[in-house]
């Protein structure tokens, strides 16, 4: 499976767009792009996902580069409940390929006041 | 929806003792998975669950664990006997076919 590149921190003022990159390199033709993340003392949260197309939901928005290589997440207006770990990850359109996420280390956010 | 139920959430043990962690997946959900994070290794799968039935347990770290899924609604993570290097959070998630993943809030073991 591909792998992903983040930074691994970023600083956002509250109230400005955060916006988090994502390299992907070597990402496959049926493989979709995943973000998920983690406040501190809980379980991963999903957040959106997308194959080729911009996707948005109520969480953020996902824009992915038309050759698929690279893709930022974008949370419109951060709040200071954002504060969180980022992960960036690509997962294969099959079944029971959940097993081989790779997740890294992912970004750390930290949104200030 | 509750979401995926862990238990205990916090658990502290000498070592060689036996140690139990129980998750309640989200109904319906057909994949289950156990995960163990460190600050080392990050995320890493341990085993998962399809229907019940283990389908890959390459990353149990070796026999000292064990995991079962008796039904659709319970499964549990067993570590005999624990040894300090097992301390970790432990989380179980659980999805659909092609599906986000749902996390429960994790289990921190500490083992002394």
């Amino acid at each position: 499976d591909a792998k992903t590149t983040q930074p691994p921190s970023m600083d956002c003022a509250e109230g400005r767009a955060a916006n988090l990159p994502c390299n992907h390199s070597t990402i496959s033709g049926n493989e979709y792009v995943y973000w998920y993340r983690q406040i501190h003392s809980q379980g991963p949260q999903y957040i959106i996902h997308g194959l080729k197309n911009n996707e948005t939901n109520e969480m953020a928005s996902l824009i992915i580069t038309e050759d698929r290589k690279s893709s930022t997440l974008i949370l419109p207006h951060a709040t200071l409940r954002d504060t969180a770990v980022y992960y960036c990850i690509v997962r294969p359109d099959n079944a029971g390929n959940n097993r081989k996420l790779i997740w890294g280390l992912g970004t750390s956010l930290a949104v200030n006041p | 929806d509750a979401g995926v139920i862990q238990s205990p959430r916090h658990e502290v043990t000498e070592m060689g003792q036996e140690v139990t962690l129980r998750c309640k997946p989200i109904s319906g959900h057909d994949y289950l998975f156990w995960y163990r994070q460190t600050m080392m290794r990050g995320l890493e799968l341990l085993i998962y669950f399809n229907n019940n039935v283990p389908i890959d347990d390459s990353g149990m770290p070796e026999d000292r664990f064990s995991a079962k899924m008796p039904n659709a609604s319970f499964s549990t993570l067993k570590i005999q006997p624990s040894e300090p290097r097992d301390s970790a959070v432990y989380f179980c998630a659980s999805g659909r076919f092609n599906s986000p993943l749902h996390f429960g809030n994790g289990t921190r073991l500490t083992v002394t």
